[in-house]
């Protein structure tokens, strides 16, 4: 597709069930990123996938939080035994890979809101 | 520890005049700096980007500065119009590729 696809839109889940959010990056984009931003924060980093490097889960809140990006292509957020802090909305963002600006931009998709009851 | 601080919840200015957003960095490794605007309900939009290596940047009605001995940095756009009312973020990027980004400054530009 021409941009960064996430779904679904919108989830409403109760507390202690499992979710999955699911991004689709931009063709032939190597990196992916996962976000979310919680109310009246800014962006928080989560995850972020190159290639096929291992890749880097140094922004994962806990270990309810995992991810994984099959074919090097489409990314599965997965939230486990969500809680109500983990309402938040929840953004995917790819880029291609190099050195200058033109290669570091991230594009965003529209992200997925999530409320936990 | 915040490494990237928009201090500026809010900013409100008239129509045809200028805005200016303000960002302060703690981290000097950052080597790329980048602002996004965002609208409700929708994912932020890349505006414009500096290297550390560069003190301005300019792309039409937007102009970033970048101070690196103050870590500072700040995004001009002028002459503001009504359809720049939005949230605008600051970010910098990591070793890992990864933006770190500011909590974002709510832009309203008034007709």
């Amino acid at each position: 597709g021409a941009g960064v696809s996430q779904s679904p839109s919108n989830k409403v889940t109760e507390k202690g069930k499992d979710v999955e959010l699911r991004c689709d990056p931009i063709s032939g984009h190597t990196a992916l990123y996962w976000y979310r931003q919680s109310l009246g924060q800014g962006l928080e980093f989560l995850i972020y996938f190159q290639g096929n490097s291992a890749p880097d889960k140094s922004g994962l809140p806990s270990d309810r939080f995992s991810a994984e990006r099959t074919g090097g292509s489409v990314s599965t957020l997965t939230i486990q035994r969500t809680q109500q802090e983990d309402s938040a909305v929840y953004l995917c963002a790819s880029s291609l890979v190099g050195t200058g600006e033109v290669k570091n931009i991230q594009y965003f998709g529209a992200g997925t809101r999530l409320s936990v009851l | 520890d915040q490494q990237v601080k928009q201090n500026s919840p809010s900013l409100s200015v008239q129509e045809g005049r200028i805005s200016i957003l303000n960002c302060d960095y703690t981290n000097s490794m950052f080597d790329y700096f980048l602002w996004y605007k965002k609208y409700p309900a929708e994912g932020p939009t890349f505006l414009i980007s500096i290297s550390s290596i560069k003190d301005k940047n300019e792309d039409g009605r937007f102009t970033v500065f970048l101070n690196k001995s103050a870590k500072h940095l700040s995004l001009h756009i002028v002459p503001s119009q009504p359809g720049d009312s939005a949230v605008y973020f600051c970010a910098g990027r990591g070793s890992q590729g990864n933006l770190i980004f500011g909590k974002g400054t709510k832009l309203s530009v008034k007709p």
